[in-house]
């Protein structure tokens, strides 16, 4: 299993770009990297996800360097709505290499006015 | 609307009293897993089931049963809790047919004991 670390917190204005990278070393082949945003009192829920290079949806983006070794999570110009916990999963369940995740301790975002 | 549900999502009780945290997801999916977080220590495994009556440990399931008896309902129970399993818990569900599936949260169940 794939253990990831990531920085504990970090801190923004609001207008500003975010990266938050974390660190897989011991990442599988088939393994996906999966970015998880969790607000207060709520359950986390799915931001991106990406295998190699680079991907982009409506809120984020995710750059993946070749040795798959580290995914960078990028926010565009984050609100004082981004504030939230950010977590990296390397990792998802299948049948090929079973359910057990371990997420890591996730990357407290505060963004300021 | 596709969701995941959990029962209580509050609740106090006190040590050796027996109790169960219900989840239920409406999307049919096979994998469900129970998770709890602790401040400082993210998100952390208890219990996973990759289909119907079938579960597995995951990193911190001692004190805790689970079972999976129908694809939509994976209870997490408490034989006898201990103030140290206060904490947050959350229910998830995925389904696990291919290479990137993610999983859905439930809103929580914050347990105390006392």
């Amino acid at each position: 299993l794939a253990k990831t670390t990531q920085p504990i917190s970090m801190d923004s204005y609001e207008g500003q770009e975010v990266n938050i990278t974390c660190s897989h070393n011991n990442i599988a082949t088939n393994d996906y990297i999966t970015w998880y945003q969790q607000f207060p009192s709520q359950g986390p829920r799915f931001i991106i996800q990406g295998y190699k290079t680079k991907v982009t949806n409506e809120v984020a983006s995710l750059f993946i360097p070749a040795d798959r070794k580290s995914s960078t999570l990028s926010l565009p110009r984050v609100s004082l709505s981004d504030t939230a916990v950010y977590y990296c999963l390397v990792g998802e369940p299948t049948y090929n290499q079973g359910g057990k995740l371990i997420f890591g301790q996730g990357t407290e975002l505060s963004v300021k006015p | 609307e596709a969701q995941v549900t959990q029962n209580p999502r509050y609740l106090i009780t006190v040590t050796g009293k027996k109790l169960t945290v219900t989840c239920s997801q409406n999307m049919n999916h096979e994998y469900m897993s129970w998770y709890r977080q602790d401040p400082g220590l993210g998100l952390r495994q208890i219990y996973y089931s990759m289909n119907v009556e079938v579960t597995d440990k995951g990193d911190v399931p001692e004190g805790y049963k689970v079972s999976r008896k129908e694809k939509r309902n994976f209870p997490l129970i408490l034989e006898s809790p201990s103030p140290n399993q206060t904490s947050l818990y959350f229910c998830a569900s995925s389904s696990p047919s291919g290479f990137s599936y993610t999983q859905y949260f439930g809103p929580g169940t914050r347990l105390t004991v006392l």
